[in-house]
Order: structure tokens, then sequence, then C-alpha cells
């Protein structure tokens, strides 16, 4: 298993471009999420999906977009990029099942973001 | 809604020797879950440990335990027979066991072992 994977590593955007973070699991995990990691902030939710067709906002989605068409798949886009959205990003699943089980998190790599 | 605290931004400790990361948390959540998360200095984040708030027994994985007091509502991570690939920032993060997983991160602690 490749677990969670993100594309790219690292990106440079110019002020109002656009682009689109990815973000790929191969555990069959339902639930999908989107964090950024600021300096000497922990990790923040962007959007968040719980199953392929179904997305949510978190605790910071202003200027972000999410689909989720498939299980596998769930890309963060960048509408207009700002300074602001300089940051590192962080894909992460589990499962999403009921009961009192973990439903622990695993991350991708990061993407790290420096918007100019 | 969900808040963590870790109110140490740094900590070192010699090689060998155990250390205590803090965390203390606040919910409304009647039921909900609490992680530790390892991030070295390449970026990835590692989970380390799990702690339900139902479960009985402290939880451990190897060197990691994870010390929970619910009365005071606090995890505080306790790492053994520290090593040199310890040091890292260490994130403590919860989450409702109803509804999305989403996690609510502390701003973490840096852990520098002195060898």
């Amino acid at each position: 298993n490749a677990g969670v994977t993100q594309t790219p590593k690292f990106q440079v955007l110019k002020t109002g471009q656009s682009m689109t973070l990815q973000c790929a699991q191969d555990m069959n995990h339902e639930y999908m999420s989107w964090y950024r990691q600021d300096p000497g902030m922990g990790l923040r939710l962007i959007h968040y999906s719980v199953g392929a067709g179904i997305t949510d906002q978190g605790e910071v989605p202003n200027g972000y977009n999410v689909s989720r068409s498939t299980t596998e798949d769930f890309p963060l886009r960048l509408l207009s990029a700002a300074p602001s959205q300089t940051s590192v990003y962080f894909c992460a699943s589990s499962y999403f099942t009921g009961g009192r089980g973990p439903r622990t998190q695993y991350f991708g790599p990061g993407t790290r973001l420096l918007v100019l | 809604a969900q808040k963590i605290t870790q109110t140490q931004p740094g900590m070192f400790v010699q090689e060998k020797e155990a250390v205590t990361l803090d965390c203390t948390y606040d919910t409304s959540d009647p039921s909900y879950g609490l992680f530790w998360y390892k991030q070295p200095s390449s970026g990835e984040m590692i989970f380390l440990i799990y702690q339900g708030s139902y479960d009985q027994q402290n939880a451990t994985e190897g060197r990691y335990s994870l010390n929970f007091q619910k009365a005071r509502k606090s995890a505080n991570l306790v790492i053994s027979a520290s090593q040199l690939g310890d040091s890292a920032m260490y994130f403590c993060a919860m989450r409702g066991l109803t509804g999305a997983n989403n996690l609510f991160f502390g701003t973490g602690t840096r852990l520098t072992v002195i060898p």
C-alpha cells in the first residue's frame, strides 16, 4: 500500500493564480480531510469528506474548494491564491464507521505552498 | 467545541531518560478520542498513540505511554528511554466520537534529545 500520497511536494504560485493540490489514498478509507499547518500553530482543518459525493467545511475553508468523486481521491483547489495561503498542506484519511474505534487518521507527506 | 492546549513550546531531555509532554483538553462531547502525532524535521505526521475516553487503562505503544487523567482533562505523552531519533515536534489532538472524524490539534511541543 502506498498509503496517502500528495502531489506536488512543493509549489510556488503568484497571487491570483489557481491550482489544485492532489491527494489519493489506497486504503479504501471513507473519510478524507485537508489540513493546513502554519508556523507556531497546530494543524487546522480546511475541508473534509465522509464519502464520495459528500464534503463539508472545516475551521478555515475560505479560499478553498473540494470535491470527492471517488473514494480514492480528494483534491483541494485554490481558487485565487493569496499570500495568506502560504502554508504546508496535509491530506489525511481514515475509516469512518460507527462505533468507538480510534478511526486513526493517516497523513500524506504534505505539500509546501508559497504564494508570492 | 474541542480545544487542545500544549503549554510547553520546547523540551529538552537527556538520551536514555524519560520525558513527559503535557496536553490538556476541553470538550463538550461525552465521548472522545485523544491522539499523539510526531513530526520529525522531514515534515511528515506520524501517528504514535491513541486513548479513548471510555478506555479503562492508559494506552501504551512500545516506549510511548499516555498518562490519561480524565478528571483533570489531561492526556500527557510519556516517552521512556529517549533516543536521538525522538527529537521532533509532538502534537496532541482530539476528536469527538460521534459525527465526523475531524481532529483538533494543539500547537505542539518541540522535543530535543541531548546526547
